[in-house]
């Protein structure tokens, strides 16, 4: 059993470019998330899916992108990557509704220079 | 601002003895997580507390809940060096429960 699987692993980026990071799931959830990691801030949200067809707005959204492809599959992407931009990724998915236990990608390590 | 607060930082203890980090939270919640993250890894959930328990006990771990004061508490106890990692609180709020929001993690070091 896979459970969320997250790619690439890594990746090096220059400022200006683009790139998609990808994410499936297999345990059938309703709900996926694209969370950021920065030392000493946590983890924060950058965007939410709660079900097929619908994304909204977390916490952290500007410059970046997300599309739910079908109930598997929920992608994040990078227009035009900044160093600001340089973080962890971790992509995460739950079941829908009150008390969401949430599943964890082994997550994406984004450098841009 | 983050919802979640936890505290301390950062704790070394020695294999064996118990340790205590502290949640905080500024608005009303759904229930509360503890989730466990070991180096260069995704995060692990522990153990969720709804906001009408007050304790919760899963193997070594105890959790508590004060809605009154918005606080939680995660004790592991007898402590082993697998252990060994970061614990991050996540609050589920009532008015959006589809989110989880995370605190910054206590960072646990076991000495064996």
């Amino acid at each position: 059993n896979a459970g969320v699987t997250q790619t690439p692993k890594f990746q090096v980026l220059k400022t200006g470019q683009s790139m998609t990071l990808q994410c499936a799931q297999d345990m059938n959830h309703n709900s996926m998330y694209w969370y950021r990691q920065d030392p000493g801030m946590g983890l924060r949200l950058i965007y939410y899916s709660a079900s097929e067809g619908t994304t909204d707005k977390g916490e952290v959204p500007n410059g970046y992108n997300v599309s739910r492809l079908n109930k598997r599959e929920f992608s994040l992407r990078l227009e035009s990557a900044a160093p600001s931009q340089t973080s962890v990724y971790f992509c995460a998915s739950g079941v829908t509704g009150r008390g969401n236990t949430i599943y964890f990608g082994e997550g994406s390590w984004l450098t841009v220079v | 601002s983050q919802q979640g607060e936890e505290d301390p930082q950062a704790l070394s203890i020695q294999e064996g003895e118990n340790a205590t980090m502290n949640c905080s939270y500024k608005t009303s919640i759904n229930n509360l997580q503890w989730y466990r993250q070991n180096s260069g890894r995704g995060l692990v959930h522990l153990i969720l507390i709804r906001s009408n328990e007050r304790e919760k006990h899963s193997g070594r771990l105890r959790v508590t809940l004060d809605t009154s004061k918005k606080s939680s508490s995660l004790l592991i106890t007898a402590s082993r060096a697998a252990d060994t990692a970061s614990y991050f609180c996540a609050t589920a709020l009532i008015i959006d429960d589809y989110k989880l929001s995370f605190g910054a993690g206590t960072t646990v070091t076991v000495r064996a």
